[in-house]
């Protein structure tokens, strides 16, 4: 397993503005991705960060809405970008290790906490 | 489409009981299925894997069991505490992808 951090923790945002999430492994890891999760909801994966590459973003979620980047093995970004109510959400990063047979497992960061007013 | 479900959104039990917990797919067949568990304000935190070929999976009051007949995994918490109060969610792969289920509230009342 491994550290994974998250800045910020919660943030309070006005509509129209972007918020960009970090998130930090304290080793090298083969994926990384991001999730949100509304209220009461389960997880909705957002994208897969690619190291070196563009980002590649599941059904319903747009590079525009959710740049992300992902300039190493260790840290990526994602920004929230003219923000709405709607998004207002936890933000999740999580990661799987180089060498993971079938199955690799997510190791999740802490979240962040968006509230868009 | 594929589809993760589970039994129930929140389920109370005694201490000292069993809790069991329900997740059925449809339409796919996952090669694994995973639980883990979310506290409140919390990311969730990996359990357990159990593969397809595998009936059964322990790690100490944990027990998972996957039935591929019936499309069905059961995770059970033997002797239960309130400190097993959180939230359970069960993932598989789909394709290139994760997909969790919409997890379950497990209550431990003294």
């Amino acid at each position: 397993s491994a550290v994974i951090s998250q800045k910020p923790s919660r943030d309070i945002c006005q509509r129209g503005t972007s918020l960009t999430i970090q998130c930090q492994v304290d080793s090298q890891v083969t994926m990384m991705f991001w999730y949100r999760q509304q209220p009461g909801q389960s997880l909705t994966l957002i994208a897969t960060a690619n190291q070196g590459s563009e980002a590649t973003y599941e059904s319903g979620f747009v590079i525009d809405k959710f740049p992300i980047s992902r300039p190493n093995l260790t840290f990526s970004t994602l920004t929230v970008s003219n923000m709405s109510p709607e998004d207002s959400s936890i933000y999740l990063c999580s990661v799987e290790f180089f060498g993971q047979a079938i199955g690799g497992t997510q190791y999740f960061g802490p979240g962040t906490r968006l509230t868009v007013l | 489409s594929q589809k993760i479900e589970q039994n129930s959104e929140a389920l109370n039990i005694q201490e000292g009981k069993t809790a069991t917990l329900t997740c059925n797919y449809t339409n796919y067949s996952p090669a694994y299925l995973q639980w883990y568990r979310q506290d409140p304000g919390r990311g969730p935190v990996f359990l357990l894997l159990i593969r397809e070929n595998e009936k059964e999976k322990r790690k100490e009051r944990l027990k998972v069991t996957f039935d591929t007949t019936l499309k069905q995994s059961l995770f059970h918490i033997t002797a239960s505490q309130p400190a097993d109060s959180a939230t359970y969610l069960c993932a598989s792969e789909y394709g290139q992808n994760f997909v969790f289920g919409p997890g379950t509230r497990l209550s431990v009342l003294p």
